[in-house]
């Protein structure tokens, strides 16, 4: 158990929907990271929280935003889903958010758009 | 190309048989991961290094930062063993913040 907690685990939905994805980091750990794993694009880093505070941003689009909340737990926003955003979404943690850290993943969430 | 290469994609091996996967990267880090993905799909980290060697259990993870290689050694494989093994490196530059850049993966199958 990595003491990350993601909910919820799979997500069916419907093309042009909203869905907000949930993490509570490990307890202690300040960073959250977001990524994607898609079939086609494999594992992406989407997003990184560190303290409430966003810290880096990698591919993640105009249609998906995030924030870390005070109780340091993080939530993902999906809008105006498409085919293409069927993928598992990960949470990670860290303590701290830097490159020399180890980070704990959630067990993910499968989100299926019909 | 991509930053981060793995090899080989798929590897089946007999119970019992010594396993090794590499991943080659080209650019600088600051530490490499190696993490396992089971066919439930949850990430379990197996190790961060930056420099030399490490062991748990029948698990090895070394690297050779001049060379920008590491490899993971399953010794003794065990059926238990099957599953994606995730080779990913934390970029070493002024604004990388530790997010993770992943390799494909190598998809291990251990028969009895």
């Amino acid at each position: 158990d990595s003491g990350v907690t993601q909910t919820p685990k799979h997500l069916i939905t419907a093309t042009g929907q909203r869905v907000t994805l949930r993490c509570s980091p490990r307890s202690g750990d300040l960073s959250v990271y977001w990524y994607q794993q898609s079939l086609d694009q494999g594992l992406q880093f989407l997003i990184q929280y560190y303290n409430g505070e966003e810290r880096a941003k990698g591919n993640i689009l105009e249609r998906f935003s995030a924030q870390q909340f005070p109780d340091l737990h993080s939530e993902l926003n999906l809008s105006s889903l498409e085919l293409g955003d069927s993928a598992l979404y990960f949470c990670a943690s860290s303590v701290a958010g830097q490159p020399y850290q180890p980070q704990h993943f959630g067990d993910g969430t499968r989100l299926s758009i019909l | 190309k991509n930053e981060v290469e793995q090899s080989p994609q798929n590897l089946t091996a007999q119970e019992g048989e010594f396993i090794t996967i590499n991943c080659s990267y080209s650019v600088g880090i600051s530490a490499l991961h190696w993490l396992q993905q089971h066919p439930g799909g949850g990430i379990v980290s197996l190790f961060m290094l930056s420099s030399g060697k490490k062991k748990h259990g029948r698990l090895i993870a070394t690297i050779n930062i001049q060379e920008k290689h590491s490899s993971l050694h399953i010794t003794a494989s065990h059926p238990r063993d099957s599953a994606v093994y995730i080779c990913a490196v934390a970029l070493n530059y002024g604004g990388s913040q530790g997010n993770l850049i992943f390799g494909k993966g190598t998809k291990l199958s251990v028969k009895p």
